[in-house]
């Protein structure tokens, strides 16, 4: 069964702290893993990664994908309240525009 | 470029009702799919469409169905509402890279927020 696990599933830090959020998958024909963040609407697109090892950034944000051990990492450097929000992982399989998604990490970043 | 649309944003229904919302995805987009989303199965795939073909269908009973337009443009239909049907409806579309394959970047729709009474 295709399935993707985030960890953890809720996080509560203060403004400026660096956070860490984990995401391994298991699905077959793997194709790529996207990261969304979510605030009470549609999710928003953050990252894509499709290759190991290469580090996406944008801003305070990166992310990086292990194609052999099957997991991905968020980092946020410098955390500021409004990065509160749930962040959604997802994993992209074969030639369809399906995605399997985690249950999401719930950040709230305390002032 | 105007995003993914969906409406209706929000709405009601009964029980036993059914319900068609529909979803306009970003211009040039021609890979459609829909997600459930709700507070304890997090977001589901339900369907995904191409050049009014669907191609994959997620483990939804039959209920649940859809189409798409020649023009992209896409609808979901669920019959005979159930209250376990309350959920945010999300449609998302993505470019198409060579061999009709669907880029790697997948974008949502605000939703549709179905409440079911």
């Amino acid at each position: 069964e295709d399935k993707v696990v985030q960890s953890p599933l809720s996080l509560v830090v203060h403004e400026g702290d660096t956070v860490t959020l984990n995401c391994s998958y298991e699905v077959t024909n793997f194709r790529s893993l996207l990261w969304y963040k979510q605030e009470k609407k549609a999710p928003t697109f953050l990252f894509m990664l499709t290759s190991s090892g290469i580090e996406k950034k944008s801003g305070r944000l990166s992310s990086i994908l292990d194609k052999k051990e099957l997991f991905s990492i968020l980092n946020i450097t410098a955390t500021q309240t409004g990065d509160s929000a749930v962040y959604l992982c997802a994993a992209a399989m074969g030639g369809a525009q399906k995605l399997v998604f985690g249950q999401g990490t719930r950040l709230t970043i305390n002032p | 470029k105007a995003g993914v649309t969906q409406t209706p944003r929000y709405l009601i229904k009964t029980r036993g009702q059914q319900v068609t919302l529909s979803c306009s995805p970003i211009s040039g987009h021609r890979s459609v799919s829909w997600y459930q989303q709700t507070p304890g199965q997090g977001l589901q795939f339900l369907f995904e469409y191409f050049s009014e073909t669907q191609r994959n269908k997620g483990n939804f009973p039959g209920r649940f169905s859809g189409r798409q337009f020649s023009n992209s443009r896409s609808e979901m239909n669920v019959s005979t509402l159930e209250l376990g049907d309350s959920a945010l409806y999300l449609c998302a579309s993505s470019a198409l890279r060579q061999g009709n394959v669907p880029g790697n970047t997948i974008y949502f729709g605000e939703g549709s927020w179905l409440t079911v009474v």
